[in-house]
């Protein structure tokens, strides 16, 4: 059972949008700490995506973007393509466990 | 730009002690921006934190795991290491090492070393 919520699974045909939500608790994203979200091609190591919620690391294309509002957190891809096709992890801190947390992943298929 | 590279034996047998090491490359370890951490997939499943160091030596630990890990720092050969002790079929896993900046994002990662538990 991991300390972040997320969907097993999303969906969405090339060009479309989808989001994948993360949801936390009073001692991670209600205590102010940031969401972190990575993507996993498979075979290969998490790449960071997003960070400190909102933030795109040089290189990552602007059809990714992040939020978070309360204890809850989302990734939101636009203009999908055959290359998001992955695994996705949403991850922050955690105070009641003073260690770093992550979502189970969502796997994003491309229809 | 950093690199990390993970390295260690691929096969553990069932009671013994897993060692693993992260060798740091296109930066310093001893970097005061820097926490060092250790983090496991399973076969087919989600990514578990495994703990991080300071250069300084400092450690955090998951708590699942306190009593069973130790990560340590070489800061003259620019690297760290994990030693988790007792494993058993369940510890088999890929093993990564990152680095982050405080609390905060992974910002770097190494490839990932299978790691399977096994007579």
């Amino acid at each position: 059972q991991s300390v972040l919520t997320q969907p097993p699974s999303v969906s969405g045909a090339p060009g479309q949008r989808v989001t994948i939500s993360c949801t936390g608790s009073s001692s991670n994203f209600g205590a102010n700490y940031d969401v972190h979200w990575y993507q996993q091609l498979p075979g290969t190591a998490p790449k960071l995506l997003i960070f400190d919620n909102n933030i795109r690391p040089s290189g990552v294309p602007d059809r990714f973007s992040g939020s978070k509002s309360g204890t809850s957190a989302s990734l939101a891809i636009t203009g999908l393509q055959a290359e998001d096709e992955a695994d996705y992890y949403c991850q922050s801190y955690d105070n009641s466990l003073s260690g770093v947390v992550f979502g189970g992943g969502t796997k994003l298929t491309v229809l | 730009q950093v690199q990390l590279q993970e390295s260690g034996p691929g096969l553990v047998k069932p009671s013994q002690t897993l060692s693993l090491t992260c060798i740091v490359s296109g930066g310093s370890i001893r970097s005061g921006s820097y926490f060092w951490h250790w983090i496991r997939q399973h076969p087919g499943k989600g990514l578990e934190w495994i703990g991080n160091i300071y250069y300084s030596g400092s450690t955090y630990y998951n708590p699942s795991l306190k009593s069973r890990v130790t990560i340590s720092v070489d800061t003259s050969k620019n690297q760290f290491s994990l030693k988790l002790r007792s494993v058993t079929a369940a510890d088999t896993a890929v093993y990564y090492c990152a680095r982050a900046t405080g609390a905060a994002s992974l910002d770097d990662w190494g490839q990932g070393t299978l790691v399977t538990v096994s007579s």
